[in-house]
């Protein structure tokens, strides 16, 4: 079983303040997708970091893969109370044929106080 | 794009009957679907993978004759449960994918109560 460890399960921050969540994996994935989860609703996908070393930029989120392709980073840079959600993170893997399945992390509940 | 819708949003059924929950991508034709349980507070757990006009493939511990999965067309999936029980309790999350070799879309969830 390949697993994915992300970090900080949970984070409460300040308006403003910058934070980084961590995901973790003794494995290689041909690829990472970070996803924001709102209560009730189904994950809506952020980004797909390919390439060791990869990143990407949305607006105020920044994320990193890894030179081996073990590991990622999503950073966010003067949070606001809008960024509220669960983060999760997510490694691709192949299950033959074309088509590839998502292992994903135990997520990080974030919360940013106005 | 990448539209993924789920019904029904929210079913209340008694123990022992089956409930149906459709899964369609909108706007794009899905050769995969996946179809996922969240416990409160937890992360997705992936409980089979559907491919159209094939056996779904089940990972393990999930029961294939419990979770029936159909994938009659490029659009829609269907999962059942049957029988329901109490411990079937849980939401459920359908994902389509085919635009790109990696990214799945997926729907909006089924809140499943059994009584």
């Amino acid at each position: 079983t390949q697993l994915l460890e992300q970090s900080p399960q949970f984070l409460s921050i300040q308006e403003g303040e910058n934070l980084t969540v961590y995901c973790n994996s003794s494995s290689v994935f041909s690829s990472l997708q970070w996803y924001r989860q709102e209560p009730g609703e189904g994950p809506v996908l952020l980004v797909t970091v390919v390439t060791g070393g990869e990143v990407k930029k949305l607006k105020r989120l920044t994320f990193q893969f890894g030179d081996a392709r073990k590991d990622s980073s999503l950073h966010i840079t003067a949070a606001q109370p809008g960024d509220t959600g669960l983060y999760l993170c997510a490694g691709a893997r192949s299950s033959g044929a074309g088509s590839y399945q998502l292992t994903f992390g135990k997520g990080t509940k974030l919360s940013v106080i106005p | 794009g990448a539209v993924v819708s789920q019904h029904p949003s929210r079913v209340i059924c008694k123990s022992g009957t089956s409930v149906k929950i459709e899964c369609r991508s909108l706007d794009f034709q899905a050769t995969t679907m996946f179809w996922y349980r969240q416990f409160p507070k937890k992360s997705l757990m992936l409980m089979a993978t559907s491919n159209e006009g094939s056996k779904a493939t089940y990972e393990q511990g999930v029961e294939k004759d419990k979770f029936l999965i159909n994938h009659a067309s490029l659009t829609l999936s269907t999962l059942t449960v049957t029988s329901a029980h109490p411990e079937d309790s849980s939401f459920y999350i359908c994902s389509a994918a085919n635009r790109g070799p990696y990214e799945q879309y997926f729907g909006p969830g089924t809140r499943l109560t059994v009584t």
